[in-house]
């Protein structure tokens, strides 16, 4: 069950906006619109920030987007803020009725 | 408030077994679908298992298929992973997680598999 590829890292200075791509197959992103991201500071419990491609849960900032296109999705941070710093994890449901990650990218706020 | 609360880690010897345990608060826990996640000290998420709202459908990663077991007591808003077997390369954080689509998370247990 390969994961997902994520970049490794992405960077961006305040204010400005950042993507990061999440890239799988026709059998796992491609197949449904079960595409989540969870966002992880260093030494704490990852947090869902976007469900069903492009949901956003209720107290999560809309400076945060999520969209998807063919195999690939993708995570849209505007606004770029320091406290945005840390890890982001994407998922996607997969055929098997099993679900996979990516290896994670981790943010860095200039 | 909603919260989740994983016990049972700890360490073992390899080969040997360890049951964890999640309770749960502040919902319907009968209404959820219910995973673990793992994830190594400094390494990425990796998804483990899930159970069905009633535990009538179970689904596991290959790299604990047959060797772990999730299970659920909706009577006691908790769910379980019994994991045999176990390697050195099941030392992880393991999670257990409200869905992959509604959250939250809980804190960890941390498991140590090592002689």
């Amino acid at each position: 069950q390969s994961a997902l590829t994520q970049p490794a890292s992405v960077s961006g200075s305040p204010g400005q906006s950042i993507t990061i791509s999440c890239t799988g197959t026709s059998g796992d992103v491609g197949a449904y619109n079960y595409v989540s991201w969870y966002q992880q500071h260093p030494g704490k419990v990852p947090k869902l920030i976007i469900y069903d491609v492009s949901e956003r849960p209720s107290g999560i900032s809309n400076r945060f987007s999520g969209s998807k296109s063919g195999n690939t999705a993708s995570l849209t941070i505007s606004g770029l803020q320091a406290e945005d710093e840390g890890d982001y994890y994407c998922a996607s449901y997969r055929a098997s009725n099993t679900w996979v990650f990516g290896a994670g990218t981790k943010l860095t706020v200039l | 408030e909603v919260q989740l609360v994983e016990s049972g880690g700890g360490l073992v010897q390899p080969g040997g077994s360890l049951r964890l345990s999640c309770a749960a608060s502040g919902f319907t826990f009968s209404n959820y679908w219910m995973h673990w996640v793992r994830q190594v000290p400094g390494k990425g998420l990796v998804w483990v298992s899930q159970s069905s709202t009633d535990g009538s459908v179970t689904t596991y990663a290959d790299s604990v298929k047959g060797r772990f077991t999730i299970s659920r007591d909706n009577a006691r808003d908790t769910v379980y992973l019994q994991m045999n077997s176990l390697t050195a390369e099941d030392t992880a954080v393991y999670y257990c997680t409200r869905g992959m689509r509604v959250g939250p998370w809980g804190q960890g247990t941390l498991v140590t598999v090592s002689s």
